[in-house]
């Protein structure tokens, strides 16, 4: 059973850092392309960035392009997204996802979610 | 990467079918095949429900089917469900390699 759990969701103020990370299980792991997605509570889901399974090629949105970098540790099966320069409209519940295999990506098996808040 | 345009909400009563449009540009949705579904239920994560515009993942009841015409997807349920009622979000690949969402339709079931 494949299972996604994030953690390293918190509190943080405007401008500050945080990393969440993604421990994955019940697939090979290596085998596949990894995305976050997050949602604002109530709201729409907002495609965030990409990974392959290498890890040698990322992708990411325009809105936190320069700001935010993915990667991946494939001998500890997790996944990470580094978050620099917060800004309030960071705010939401950000999704480890899975990926169906192949090309493009889908999203295939998502996480629970963990939730950042970024404010004063 | 503006997202891709769905009506707010829809509404059907049990055994019907309903039918939810997603509208993209010539840089997503009507330059690929490329297109994905989502159901959401209230306080739960999304569930991969489409891909490739109409092909269903394993599991995935048969009353669910996909359909693409230009720059626009539909997502349609046919012999509606109570269990059916949630938010339905459709996605697409981009020319920019970005993946966009739409803004979420809302089902109703009478």
């Amino acid at each position: 059973e494949v299972q996604l759990v994030e953690s390293g969701g918190g509190l943080v103020q405007p401008g500050g850092s945080l990393r969440l990370s993604c421990a994955a299980s019940g697939f090979a792991f290596v085998g596949y392309g990894m995305i976050w997605v997050r949602q604002v509570p109530g709201k729409g889901l907002e495609w965030v960035s990409s990974i392959t399974g290498g890890g040698g090629v990322t992708y990411y949105a325009d809105s936190v392009k320069g700001r935010f970098s993915i990667s991946r540790d494939n001998s500890k099966d997790t996944l990470y997204l580094q978050m620099n320069s917060l800004r309030a409209e960071d705010t939401a519940l950000y999704y480890c996802v899975k990926d169906l295999g192949g090309w493009p990506f889908y999203f295939e098996y998502w996480g629970q979610g963990t939730l950042v808040t970024v404010s004063s | 990467q503006s997202a891709l345009t769905q009506p707010a909400s829809v509404s059907g009563s049990p055994g019907q079918s309903i039918t939810i449009s997603c509208t993209g540009t010539s840089s997503d949705i009507g330059s690929y095949r490329y297109v994905s579904w989502y159901q959401q239920h209230p306080g739960k994560a999304p569930k991969f429900m489409i891909f490739d515009v109409s092909n269903r993942p394993s599991g995935v009841s048969d009353r669910f089917s996909g359909s693409k015409s230009g720059n626009t997807a539909s997502l349609t349920i046919s012999g509606l469900q109570a269990e059916d009622e949630a938010d339905y979000y459709c996605s697409s690949y981009t020319s920019t390699s970005t993946w966009v969402f739409g803004g979420g339709t809302k089902l109703t079931v009478l």
